[in-house]
């Protein structure tokens, strides 16, 4: 069974505008963590939010918010004031335990229209 | 200079070859671990290491081998590439804090002809 669901293979938002990414997870172990990465056309892996399964509030780094509803087990990353350089995909991901090891979602291809 | 670098950057080799991938870090981290990407699959694990004397199997190792030679230093093998290993390869390494965040290396792209 899929660990981590992505289910928007690709998604539009206007500049300047709101977005969100959605990501659903299945884990029976009450410790995890959730992660989202992004993937410019560059290659690289860049590190966004985390928020563990533990965490009382909700994530936030600047314009990414993590949507962390754990009784649907859903982790929707927002990303608030789009811009263009946000244009990438991006990718859940989740730890389960302390072992460290991450399980990915298969992607949400972002593009930013001006 | 980059935490986490991998060598070679890009590699283009024929089916059946012997190729090694090797990846450095300076974060001091003692976890490490090698990713494959393929498009619309995202990243699945190859092999992971938690110190230089621990070595397991992830999700897909088939057809790979690895080698930790030193905290720093995590190598993947290809001991005879066929093409579906195709694909483009990242070493990770993560601390044992709070979140255990990943710190990813620039990639490898590998093509096998």
């Amino acid at each position: 069974a899929q660990k981590i669901t992505q289910t928007q293979p690709g998604m539009f938002v206007q500049e300047k505008e709101a977005v969100t990414l959605d990501c659903t997870y299945d884990t029976s172990d009450p410790s995890y963590g959730l992660f989202w990465y992004k993937q410019p056309s560059s290659g690289e892996m860049i590190f966004l939010i985390y928020q563990g399964s533990y965490d009382q509030q909700n994530a936030t780094e600047g314009r990414y918010s993590l949507n962390f509803q754990k009784a649907r087990k859903s982790a929707n990353l927002v990303i608030s004031a789009s811009q263009l350089g946000d244009s990438a995909m991006y990718f859940c991901a989740m730890r389960e335990g302390e072992a460290g090891k991450l399980i990915f979602g298969q992607g949400t291809t972002l593009q930013v229209k001006p | 200079d980059a935490d986490v670098t991998q060598t070679p950057r890009n590699r283009i080799t024929k089916t059946g070859k012997r190729i090694m991938l090797e990846c450095s870090q300076t974060k001091g981290h003692d976890r490490m671990y090698w990713y494959r990407q393929d498009p619309g699959l995202g990243l699945r694990l190859i092999y992971y290491s938690f110190d230089v004397k621990d070595i397991n199997k992830g999700e897909i190792s088939d057809g790979y081998s690895v080698s930790r030679q030193a905290q720093a230093k995590f190598s993947l093998s290809l001991e005879s590439a066929i093409p579906n290993q195709t694909a483009l390869y990242f070493c990770a390494t993560s601390d044992t804090g709070r979140t255990h965040e990943q710190f990813f290396g620039p990639g490898t792209r590998l093509t096998v002809l």
